[in-house]
């Protein structure tokens, strides 16, 4: 199970931290991702981690404002989202990667959180 | 970055059709393409992994292919259940990226 948290309404330019709680699984051993859906729109991938953080990697759109990280010793993921933008408005989802390498499908996703970037 | 064109973007459907979505990759992906459903309000579910492979637990009426940069998804006789809106997504190389989406609408 993954619970997405950390949501809300924040103004344009400033941050906004979101976790992930993950259980029911050996998290340390799994890629995860996160992925977002903005209102009516499709899914767009944001960012990725491998198990031991050795492979990071971000959207066009959100590299170098976000930050993707993880505590394998809390079962927790993690996202750092700064300089944010009226376009980064959307649903938040974390997701499970079917192995410890990136390179894998999505086989558990959180029931997301939403954030709101206006003024 | 790899863009994966899905179409068609949406269509009706009637109970017991036999329904096709393809997805095109801007460039080789090998297999490393997956399949999610997704209904309103609700996450997406994986439906196909490795251009092929079913998800466990997801009903065989599901199967999906390949061909070169091409794939499809196919539901052999469409369900009341399967009306919903599905991507594609391309895991070959960051950044990872989904296709625009196939909304399956009730005839």
């Amino acid at each position: 199970q993954l619970v997405e948290s950390g949501g809300g309404l924040v103004q344009p330019g400033r941050s906004l931290r979101l976790s992930c709680a993950a259980s029911g699984f050996t998290f340390n051993d799994y890629a995860m991702h996160w992925v977002r859906q903005a209102p009516g729109k499709g899914l767009e991938w944001v960012s990725g981690i491998s198990w031991n953080s050795g492979s990071i990697g971000y959207a066009d759109s959100v590299k170098g404002r976000f930050t993707i990280s993880r505590d394998n010793a809390k079962n927790s993921l993690f996202l750092q989202m700064n300089i944010l933008r009226v376009e980064d408005t959307a649903l938040y989802y974390c997701a499970k990667g079917y192995s410890g390498s990136c390179s894998a499908a999505f086989n558990i996703w959180g029931q997301g959180t939403m954030v709101t970037v206006s003024s | 970055a790899i863009r994966m064109t899905q179409s068609p973007s949406s269509f009706s459907a009637s109970t017991g059709d036999r329904v096709t979505i393809t997805c095109r990759a801007s460039q080789g992906i090998s297999s490393y393409l997956a399949w999610y459903q997704q209904k309103p309000g609700k996450a997406p579910k994986l439906l196909i992994f490795a251009a092929s492979t079913l998800q466990s637990g997801v009903p065989s009426r599901f199967s999906g292919s390949e061909s070169g940069t091409d794939f499809t998804l196919t539901i052999s006789c469409l369900q009341s259940e399967d009306f919903a809106t599905y991507y594609c997504q391309q895991y070959y190389s960051y950044p990872q990226t989904f296709g625009g989406g196939t909304k399956v609408e009730i005839k």
